[in-house]
């Protein structure tokens, strides 16, 4: 059974600081990777997919990685700002009734 | 384009009660899924439909009832609510159904249930 791991639970940095969001795998055959974003109350909003035969993907501030063969992907963030202020959960998507299967989220809290 | 959108937003129900959630989405996607959000649980598939007319069990199903209205609508049907099912449910669809690298979720902004 897959099991997606996101440690630790909540992070807080002060503004500026470049941080490494972690996410691991127990099951290596994935399709794709996806990193979401959810502010509190709120729904998730899709930051990036990393498809199985990709290492990265980039999207303005934000570089995932994937190391299949490890379990693991990280999300980078680069200069972050309190408008980063959110949980961030990665989800693996293994094709088995197209379920995405998630973490449990990082809480990231960046002080001004 | 709104995405995919959810109907109501909060609702508090009483024990036994039953109740529609609803979930449209204007991207032409093919596959639907509803999820419910637990505190220390993450997020776990209740029901899919990977196409029109096609409803299957996720992981957690019990106490549950879906329909795939049409290619745009699926909604998500509590017949006899419980304090079991107080939770954040969310709607997600998806333009290609299976094992594709390219089926990428793109989800609503949830509907916060109280049952008492």
């Amino acid at each position: 059974k897959q099991e997606v791991t996101q440690i630790p639970a909540a992070l807080s940095v002060p503004e500026g600081e470049n941080l490494v969001l972690n996410c691991s795998f127990t099951d290596s055959a994935i399709y794709n990777l996806q990193w979401f974003r959810q502010d509190p109350g709120k729904g998730l909003t899709s930051l990036l997919l990393i498809q199985s035969s990709q290492r990265e993907q980039t999207s303005g501030r934000l570089n995932a990685s994937l190391d299949k063969s490890s379990g693991r992907s990280t999300l980078y963030i680069a200069a972050s700002q309190p408008g980063d202020s959110a949980t961030y959960l990665c989800a693996v998507f293994t094709g088995a009734n197209s379920k995405l299967t998630f973490g449990k989220g990082i809480t990231l809290s960046v002080r001004p | 384009n709104a995405g995919v959108t959810q109907t109501p937003k909060f609702q508090v129900l009483k024990t036994g009660q039953s109740m529609t959630l609803q979930c449209a989405q204007d991207m032409n996607h093919n596959s639907m899924y509803w999820y419910r959000q637990d505190p220390g649980m993450g997020l776990r598939l209740i029901y899919y439909s990977a196409s029109e007319g096609t409803t299957d069990k996720g992981e957690v199903p019990n106490g549950y009832n879906v329909s795939r209205l049409n290619k745009r609508e699926f909604s998500l049907r509590l017949e006899s609510a419980a304090p079991s099912q107080t939770s954040v449910y969310f709607c997600a669809s998806s333009d290609l159904w299976g094992a594709t690298s390219y089926n990428e979720q793109f989800f609503g902004p949830g509907t916060r249930l109280t049952v008492l």
